[in-house]
């Protein structure tokens, strides 16, 4: 498999500005994670899809993020009217269906810096 | 509701030594259990996971753990480390009857020296 890709790898923005995230799961993976990860911190689950249904969203998950996976395929997070609490390693992850204890294949991250 | 902890932020081994990782839960039930691996700019890789099947569990890269319910703990091993094993490492649990939501520790930074 080719892994899970991430872009940007790297984000810095302004505060205020709205921010767009892509996550490229293994092709024949259905299910898609997104979690968030602070300085010296694990990280954090944020929301999971199943194919293209998100079935799942932590409380972490404020409204101004909102994450999509049209068609099942790839998924994007945006982040709209950026703080700088917002700074962090957003992390995608996949898996195959499947039990609890299903491996979950990592993307790079994409690290965000909010000024 | 589940948690993990994993004690010691920061863990200093001269190459050849024992790594030795702790990793404590918290669950009603025991959970499925992981451990992770985060070489600097590099996705998290699985290390090795306790399913049920055998409470000593092998990994890669040489590393093992060992699930013990009576001490609700699930410590990571190796028995000599190489300058290789230098990166930060996650344990994380699942409950058996999710769809696999991980939640993982607040990580231990493994530093290897000569």
């Amino acid at each position: 498999d080719t892994g899970v890709s991430q872009n940007p790898r790297h984000k810095i923005t302004k505060r205020g500005q709205n921010v767009t995230f892509r996550c490229d799961p293994i092709s024949e993976h259905n299910r898609l994670y997104w979690y968030r990860q602070t300085l010296g911190q694990g990280p954090e689950f944020l929301t999971y899809f199943q194919n293209e249904a998100q079935l799942e969203k932590s409380r972490l998950l404020s409204d101004r993020f909102s994450a999509e996976r049209p068609k099942g395929s790839f998924s994007t997070l945006e982040i709209q009217r950026t703080e700088q609490g917002d700074s962090a390693m957003y992390l995608c992850a996949s898996s195959p269906s499947g039990t609890g204890n299903t491996k979950q294949y990592f993307g790079p991250g994409t690290r965000l810096t909010v000024t | 509701a589940q948690s993990v902890t994993q004690l010691g932020s920061h863990v200093s081994v001269s190459e050849g030594a024992l790594v030795l990782l702790r990793c404590n839960y918290s669950s009603s039930v025991p959970p499925y259990l992981f451990w992770y691996v985060q070489y600097p700019n590099q996705g998290l890789q699985l290390l090795l996971k306790y399913t049920s099947a055998a409470t000593l569990v092998k990994g890669i890269n040489g590393f093992e753990a060992e699930f013990k319910k009576s001490e609700t703990s699930f410590h990571l091993t190796k028995p000599s480390a190489h300058m290789s094993d230098a990166a930060e490492y996650f344990c994380a649990v699942s409950a058996t009857d999710s769809w696999g939501k991980l939640q993982f520790g607040a990580g231990t930074q493994v530093v290897v020296t000569p």
